[in-house]
């Protein structure tokens, strides 16, 4: 079966930079969707097909991809960032078959 | 504002009956992906699968099946069933609210998740 894969953890100090990889075969083909999610709480949209950014996230969230792996990255991370994020995306056939990546733990301190 | 009101059994004996349902509220039902999603206790995400407003349907092929949706577009409510539950069974599960672009789907809203439990 499909798989994605995400790094288990990241950690960076409040201002930097917060990297988040996830990397699929499918992806050159497939949009990423990223997910944040804070304990107790259900996920929150942050990014959809690859760059776009819901309204209402702030702007210091942006994603990409390249080839197979799509990036999202945190500029000026925040401590309130910590939590969760998952990638989304499907699989190559043409039926939709959604895949979350095993998730990433964002911890800034 | 679209909202998503979920309820369900939250205590399951091995081998009964998982039965949940999603109500949309403040917003249309046509045109969407309605999705259940799961979560073990101290794990990831995992995409059970979807229902067009139409009744055609997707599921996740590691799940061999094991659950069945419905779908009530007067009532603009959806459901999720699956019988014979095992401790594995145990998660939250959540619905959402999946926007097309081609295959890609946008989660942009989501119930509040239900916690349910396996245990004898």
């Amino acid at each position: 079966s499909y798989e994605l894969t995400q790094p288990p953890s990241v950690s960076v100090s409040p201002g930097q930079t917060a990297r988040i990889t996830c990397s699929g075969d499918a992806l050159p083909r497939k949009y990423a969707y990223w997910y944040q999610q804070k304990s107790g709480q259900a996920p929150v949209l942050v990014i959809y097909e690859d760059t776009e950014r819901p309204s209402g996230i702030p702007e210091r969230f942006s994603g990409s991809s390249s080839g197979t792996m799509a990036t999202l990255t945190i500029s000026g991370a925040r401590v309130e960032d910590e939590g969760d994020y998952y990638c989304y995306s499907t699989d190559s056939g043409g039926d939709h078959r959604g895949v979350f990546g095993g998730g990433t733990k964002l911890t800034v301190l | 504002q679209v909202q998503l009101q979920q309820w369900g059994t939250g205590l399951l004996k091995p081998s009964e009956t998982l039965s949940l349902t999603c109500a949309v509220y403040g917003g249309p039902f046509s045109d969407y992906y309605w999705t259940w999603i799961r979560q073990p206790p101290g794990k990831g995400l995992e995409w059970i699968g979807e229902i067009h407003h139409s009744g055609s349907t997707n599921y996740n092929p590691s799940l061999k099946s094991q659950f069945t949706m419905s779908v009530d577009t007067a009532k603009k409510q959806f459901s999720l069933k699956k019988t014979s539950v095992t401790a594995a069974d145990t998660a939250v599960y959540y619905c959402a609210r999946g926007s097309a672009n081609g295959s890609g789907r946008k989660f942009d809203f989501w119930g509040q998740g239900t916690r349910v439990r396996v245990s004898p």
